[in-house]
């Protein structure tokens, strides 16, 4: 069984400050990682994924993640933010070994960016 | 770029009422999925579809949910009598490489 959980339902920062979102999950088998953004009334759309390559995974908007498996984490980070990154933000995981790929999502945290 | 498109996106129905929720998955994809969201909460998986047929399903879909493949391009999600408990976003999904799910825009259900 998986599951994921995401510390922080929401999370505040400063126009130019760091961003780091956290996530946590558990895996009985190797997982695949993701975070996806989702946008007022939009859908979601896709940052990053890891795979089992690199550890360290670079996404789109400057976001970045990595994956520690001694600490069964995966949080997100962006060294400066903008206010186009408020949003929210869902971790999710999936089996790697899975022979239906479905995702397993955190409660999500929203970001919010302060001028 | 190839996207998964979904119609409508807005749909009010009465309680008891059957709906019928579209998706066109992105072309040269093979594994198919629901999720939903109720306002203000996770993203819950509901169901996946391969080959014609559900792979699995989570115990949120019960017997009032169905879902099709009826040609090469639609995937649809029906709820025969549909619930206030069923109001929600619902996602459509189809998976590239990966496990990497691409996620259509949803359609909003509201049950009155």
């Amino acid at each position: 069984a998986q599951s994921v959980t995401q510390l922080g339902s929401h999370v505040s920062v400063s126009e130019g400050a760091l961003v780091l979102l956290r996530c946590n999950y558990s895996s009985s088998v190797p997982p695949y990682l993701f975070w996806y953004v989702q946008y007022p009334n939009q859908g979601l759309q896709l940052l990053l994924k890891y795979t089992s390559a690199a550890t360290l995974v670079k996404g789109i908007n400057g976001f970045e993640a990595e994956f520690k498996k001694s600490e069964t984490s995966f949080h997100l980070t962006k060294p400066s933010a903008h206010m186009s990154d408020a949003a929210e933000y869902f971790c999710a995981v999936s089996a790697s070994s899975s022979n239906t790929g479905k995702l397993i999502f955190g409660q999500g945290t929203t970001l919010q960016v302060k001028p | 770029e190839p996207e998964v498109t979904q119609t409508p996106s807005h749909q009010v129905t009465q309680m008891g009422q059957e709906v019928i929720l579209r998706c066109v998955p992105i072309s040269n994809h093979l594994y198919f999925y629901w999720y939903r969201q109720i306002l203000g909460q996770k993203v819950e998986f509901l169901v996946s579809f391969y080959n014609n047929e559900i792979s699995e399903k989570s115990e949120i879909f019960d017997d009032q949910f169905s879902v099709e493949r009826p040609d090469g391009s639609n995937f649809t999600l029906k709820i025969r009598s549909t619930k206030l408990e069923d109001s929600a976003m619902y996602f459509c999904a189809s998976i590239g490489g990966y496990n990497e799910q691409f996620f259509g825009p949803g359609t909003r259900l509201t049950v009155l």
